[in-house]
């Protein structure tokens, strides 16, 4: 089946260290990865994503990689803000025709960067 | 407009009453989406419509009743509802259903507390 794992929170930073948070995927077809992430009281917004192997994914200084044979998906960012305080969710979604419109979640990871 | 539109943003509801949650995109979009969050937990896909149809029921109880009146509402009627369904409803919709590597772009949702 389908299924994300993420790493275990909260992960709290200093501004400016650098960040990882680890996700990893089992998929039965070809999946395509996501990054979504969640402000306080607010719906997830849509971070970076990838839709084949060694696709690099990036937006906002965050950056992720897709990679087949580690069956990765980990979310970087060089320099983090207080501003990137948040949830953010790992995602696949499967391109076989029985699954077509479903997002498969990680647990999510809390981050919190102190200045 | 890149909204998704969500309303009311706070609702308090016994376990006799009845209500709905309302949905409202303008960006064409043909595919919607229920999504149920409890705190600190990723979100559960309730319903995919694709095209105003219903396409993905996730085995919802049917205290809780979706409706697509036309491509850009998506209603959530709720009847003799538990206290275990207080949540987060989220909505949300993507351009083209299927595709399987759309970005699902998601409402601010409606907490949704059951007494």
């Amino acid at each position: 089946g389908n299924s994300v794992t993420q790493m275990e929170g909260p992960v709290t930073l200093s501004e400016e260290a650098f960040l990882t948070i680890n996700c990893t995927y089992t998929a039965t077809g070809y999946p395509s990865l996501f990054w979504y992430v969640q402000y306080p009281g607010e719906g997830l917004q849509l971070l970076l994503k990838a839709t084949k192997a060694d696709d690099k994914g990036s937006n906002k200084g965050f950056e992720a990689t897709y990679r087949k044979e580690t069956t990765s998906f980990h979310l970087e960012k060089g320099s983090v803000q207080v501003s990137d305080s948040a949830v953010y969710f790992c995602a696949l979604s499967d391109r076989r025709g029985s699954t077509l419109g479903r997002l498969y979640f990680g647990r999510g990871t809390q981050l919190t960067v102190w200045p | 407009d890149t909204e998704v539109t969500q309303t009311p943003k706070h609702l308090v509801m016994g376990m006799t009453n009845k209500k709905s949650l309302k949905c409202e995109q303008h960006m064409g979009h043909r595919a919607m989406y229920w999504y149920k969050q409890k705190a600190k937990k990723p979100p559960e896909l309730m319903f995919v419509y694709s095209y105003e149809k219903l396409s993905i029921n996730e085995s919802v109880p049917s205290r809780f009743s979706p409706e697509c009146p036309n491509s850009s509402l998506l209603n959530l009627h709720l009847h003799a509802l538990q206290p275990e369904d207080s949540a987060l409803y989220l909505c949300a919709s993507s351009q083209e259903p299927g595709q399987g590597n759309e970005k699902l772009f998601f409402g601010s949702g409606t907490q949704l507390s059951v007494l």
